[in-house]
């Protein structure tokens, strides 16, 4: 069994649908990063989580950590969105190693 | 601030020849990580330098080897490329303390043919 696992894998929305990915971990976590990666390869941070909840725009990420447990949230989907979402988390006395899950490709239609 | 910077972006060898990565952390960062990507296995750990001492190191073979330089610069090392090494080969570097992110570069593509 993975450290990190994500689920659904694949997921297809159409544009303006509420999405929900989740994260479940099996380690102690330090914090848990939600990234993005377009196409081409760069991937983006777009939160880092110790605990409760964060909101950037229209994405929200959550995090439970006695259930081990996290999700990201994207109202009102948009076909920019279209991108892998990859959890990884850091571990309690891991320095900066991240341990990824595999992730998930989201595709938003117009 | 510049964001990290990683060189060459793409890069073709042959099976046997060795490659040496480049990544420059943001200023100021002095832990620098590095990922391999492929689509078979996902996002791995490497290894992890803070301050030109590797802290971390992750399940890869010794022909996968590293440094840090004194400005936090940091170069990864394969020697005897092998089909299998062919991949995106992504540098993060980190500020000190917890709370800080990691912020990812735009990461190397390497084939090995």
């Amino acid at each position: 069994k993975n450290e990190v696992e994500q689920s659904p894998q694949n997921l297809t929305a159409q544009e303006g649908e509420f999405i929900t990915i989740n994260c479940s971990y099996s380690v102690g976590i330090s914090a848990l990063h939600w990234l993005q990666q377009h196409p081409g390869g760069g991937i983006v941070s777009l939160f880092m989580l110790s605990s409760g909840k964060k909101k950037h725009g229209r994405l929200i990420a959550t995090i439970n950590i006695q259930e081990k447990h996290s999700s990201l949230h994207i109202t009102a989907s948009h076909p920019r969105d279209s991108a892998v979402y990859i959890c990884a988390v850091r571990g309690e006395t891991s320095g900066s190693r991240l341990t990824f899950g595999e992730g998930t490709q989201l595709t938003v239609n117009p | 601030k510049a964001g990290v910077t990683q060189t060459p972006r793409y890069l073709i060898k042959t099976r046997g020849q060795q490659v040496t990565l480049s990544c420059s952390p943001i200023s100021g960062h002095r832990s620098v990580s590095w990922y391999q990507q492929t689509p078979g296995q996902g996002l791995q750990f490497l290894f992890e330098y803070f301050s030109e001492t590797q802290r971390n190191k992750g399940n890869f073979p010794g022909r996968f080897s590293g440094r840090q330089f004194s400005n936090s610069r940091s170069e990864m090392n394969v020697s005897t490329l092998e089909l299998g090494d062919s991949a995106l080969y992504l540098c993060a570097s980190r500020g000190q303390g917890a709370s800080y992110e990691q912020y990812f570069g735009p990461g190397t593509r390497l084939t090995v043919t």
